[in-house]
């Protein structure tokens, strides 16, 4: 298993662009999740999906889209980049709570850093 | 509203001593699971240990322990005889579980530095 798969690693925008922050996970997970960490920062939540054609907001949304058309990709799309999108983008999944035997920590993966002009 | 709060921002600790990581939570749905989690300066996110709200003991994996009390909301981490390799952030991460559609959120951590 590759787990969960973030492209690109590293990413320059200049303020004004769109871009889209790939990620892919092979852990049949229904739960998958954006975060973005800012320097000597927690996490914060940006939007999240319980499973393919539901997704939801979450602490920090504005500025960002995203879409969950299968169980193993769900994209971050940034409109219209602003420096203060400037950070490191977490992409994770999990099995859903209600699946009953398994456990439901969140498994990362290794980020995104974006630097926006 | 679900609420993840970890008030000590830095800690310094001498090697071999035990510590222990501040976590309380505010949430109004009875299930729930506490997780914690560990950054080290490369960056990545590692799962330590997790502890369901409707769990009888405390969680344990290794040197890790979760010393959690639900009346007072609080899930503190406890590293048992550190190691300069614990030098990291640790988050503090809450999923209300009463419903499918369940977000998970972090507090805001507490970087630990082991002194030799």
């Amino acid at each position: 298993n590759a787990g969960v798969t973030q492209t690109p690693k590293f990413q320059v925008l200049k303020t004004g662009q769109s871009m889209t922050l790939q990620c892919a996970q092979d852990m049949n997970h229904e739960y998958m999740s954006w975060y973005r960490q800012d320097p000597g920062m927690g996490l914060r939540l940006i939007h999240y999906s319980v499973g393919a054609g539901i997704t939801d907001q979450g602490e920090v949304p504005n500025g960002y889209n995203v879409s969950r058309s299968t169980t193993e990709d769900f994209p971050l799309r940034l409109l219209s980049a602003a420096p203060s999108q400037t950070s490191v983008y977490f992409c994770a999944s999990s099995y859903s709570p209600s699946t009953s035997g398994v456990r439901n920590e969140q498994f990362f993966g290794p980020g995104t850093r974006l630097t926006v002009l | 509203a679900q609420k993840i709060t970890q008030t000590q921002p830095g800690m310094f600790v001498q090697e071999k001593e035990a510590v222990t990581l501040d976590c309380t939570y505010d949430t109004s749905d009875p299930s729930y699971g506490l997780f914690w989690y560990k950054q080290p300066s490369s960056g990545e996110m590692i799962f330590l240990i997790y502890q369901g709200s409707y769990d009888q003991q405390n969680a344990t994996e290794g040197r890790y322990s979760l010393n959690f009390q639900k009346a007072r909301k609080s899930a503190n981490l406890v590293i048992s005889a550190s190691q300069l390799g614990d030098s990291a952030m640790y988050f503090c991460a809450m999923r209300e579980t009463y419903s499918s559609a369940s977000k998970i959120i972090f507090g805001s951590g507490t970087r630990l530095s082991i002194r030799p």
